[in-house]
């Protein structure tokens, strides 16, 4: 592994069916974000963690799920699929947070039908 | 609320500069980031500023004004390779980024 990757690369899902997103990092990066990107909208924090053992709400967090049990994964869950949650998730990372700059993962579409 | 505004898209020549805008209202600054991302790609760090003026990396300089919030993104020597979207992103009071929309950037021979 180098850098971010992120797992599936596309995927379509019912509406009401769970799924999880994979993140993983082999940066020893502390921070870590999920984003989704809309046409037209910037990215919009969805959930973000500082440091393992601790996760924090964004912008947009409304069925949404994260754990951060260890330094290197960072996974993403939607417990029951909507379809307005049709967009393009990217992962990233970032050493200390803040300033740092932050590394994407390659990014997961996903579709809600 | 928190704003950031970016023009949706521009054209330019190869060999041209071109520069693009970013103008913000956010609760606290801690920064302004310029990511590129090319279509279907994921968003680089291209820059970061904290302090007012202009940081010259190469073909690529930002500029920020704090009192005014604004910073510009110039791009000289212009290659096809450019062409990409061009993410503004400021750094607010709880050190989370929000992001504009991002500049559409079109390079033409």
């Amino acid at each position: 592994i180098a850098g971010i990757t992120q797992a599936p690369t596309s995927q379509i899902l019912a509406a009401g069916r769970r799924m999880t997103l994979r993140c993983t990092q082999d940066m020893r990066h502390n921070a870590m974000y999920w984003y989704r990107q809309d046409l037209g909208l910037g990215l919009r924090l969805i959930h973000y963690s500082n440091t393992a053992g601790t996760t924090g709400k964004g912008e947009v967090p409304d069925g949404y799920s994260v754990s951060r049990a260890n330094t290197d994964d960072f996974p993403l869950t939607l417990a029951s699929a909507v379809p307005s949650q049709t967009s393009v998730y990217f992962c990233a990372s970032s050493e200390r947070g803040g300033q740092d700059e932050q590394f994407f993962g390659p990014g997961t579409r996903l579709t809600v039908l | 609320g928190q704003n950031i505004d970016q023009p949706t898209e521009m054209t330019a020549t190869e060999g041209a500069i071109v520069q693009i805008n970013c103008t913000y209202q956010t609760s606290g600054f801690n920064g302004l980031f310029w990511y590129q991302q090319h279509a279907g790609e994921a968003p680089t760090f291209l820059s970061y500023n904290v302090l007012d003026g202009l940081e010259e990396k190469g073909r690529f300089s930002s500029f920020l004004s704090r009192s005014k919030g604004y910073s510009y993104l110039l791009l000289k020597e212009l290659q096809m390779k450019d062409s990409a979207s061009y993410l503004c992103a400021v750094l607010d009071s709880n050190y989370q980024l929000i992001w504009g929309a991002g500049t559409k950037l079109i390079i033409k021979p």
